[in-house]
């Protein structure tokens, strides 16, 4: 079955630790993105990347870094510039292509310890 | 700026209560609005694309609509099964980065 998987459910950072979430999808989208989901508000772009060794900043990217080496892989390292990343972090991925809906993973719960 | 707005916050219905979500947006160049459902703890799963003013699409007992200024969820006779996070999203602007601008959900509740 094609989907998004994202790793590790629950996450919990240390004051200074820099963590990172990993997203892998096997269905061959070009594009993915990760998100910040706070109680209360509508999901807020961190980061995009449309096609492998590119990627640019959301709406909300500082204190957060991206990769994508890999089309199947865009792991989020949250640093210690993030001062609040307790969050619900979506990751999702869509094909080319006008009109085409993204598809999300089950998401990662960050807190602070 | 552009902007997404969804009503009411939360919403609580009888089982079989028919009602309307609503998804107002302010974009410039609308590309398409996608309607999503989300249960609790799960990514957003999604239910319809619309691209046009006038267009509808359905499944189940939900049937999604469009104008040029917002886009309503009708849920005909609900069932508790469809208590739920429904979120509107906004593609919008030139260039196809596939950008998506969300509104902040509506909470449904449907009793038994």
């Amino acid at each position: 079955d094609g989907g998004i998987t994202q790793s590790p459910k629950y996450l919990f950072r240390k004051e200074g630790q820099n963590v990172t979430l990993s997203c892998e999808q096997n269905l061959n989208h070009d594009a993915m993105y990760w998100y910040r989901q706070d109680p209360g508000q509508g999901l807020r772009l961190i980061y995009y990347s449309q096609i492998v060794n590119d990627f640019q900043k959301g709406d909300i990217a500082e204190g957060y870094s991206v990769s994508r080496e890999k089309k199947e892989s865009f792991p989020l390292t949250v640093t210690s510039a993030q001062k609040n990343p307790t969050a619900f972090y979506l990751c999702a991925s869509t094909d080319r292509g006008l009109h085409q809906p993204q598809h999300f993973g089950d998401g990662t719960r960050l807190s602070i310890l | 700026e552009d902007q997404v707005t969804q009503s009411p916050e939360a919403l609580r219905l009888q089982e079989g209560e028919s009602s309307s979500l609503n998804c107002s947006y302010t974009v410039s160049g609308l590309r398409g609005l996608f309607w999503y459902r989300q249960d609790p703890g799960k990514g957003p799963e999604f239910l319809f694309t619309l691209y046009s003013a006038g267009e509808e699409k359905e499944k189940e007992r939900l049937k999604a609509t469009l104008t040029k200024k917002e886009s309503f969820l009708h849920i005909t006779a609900p069932k508790p099964e469809d208590s739920a996070t429904y979120l509107c999203a906004v593609q919008a602007g030139s260039g196809n980065t596939g950008k998506l601008i969300f509104g902040q959900g509506t909470t449904l509740q449907v009793k038994p």
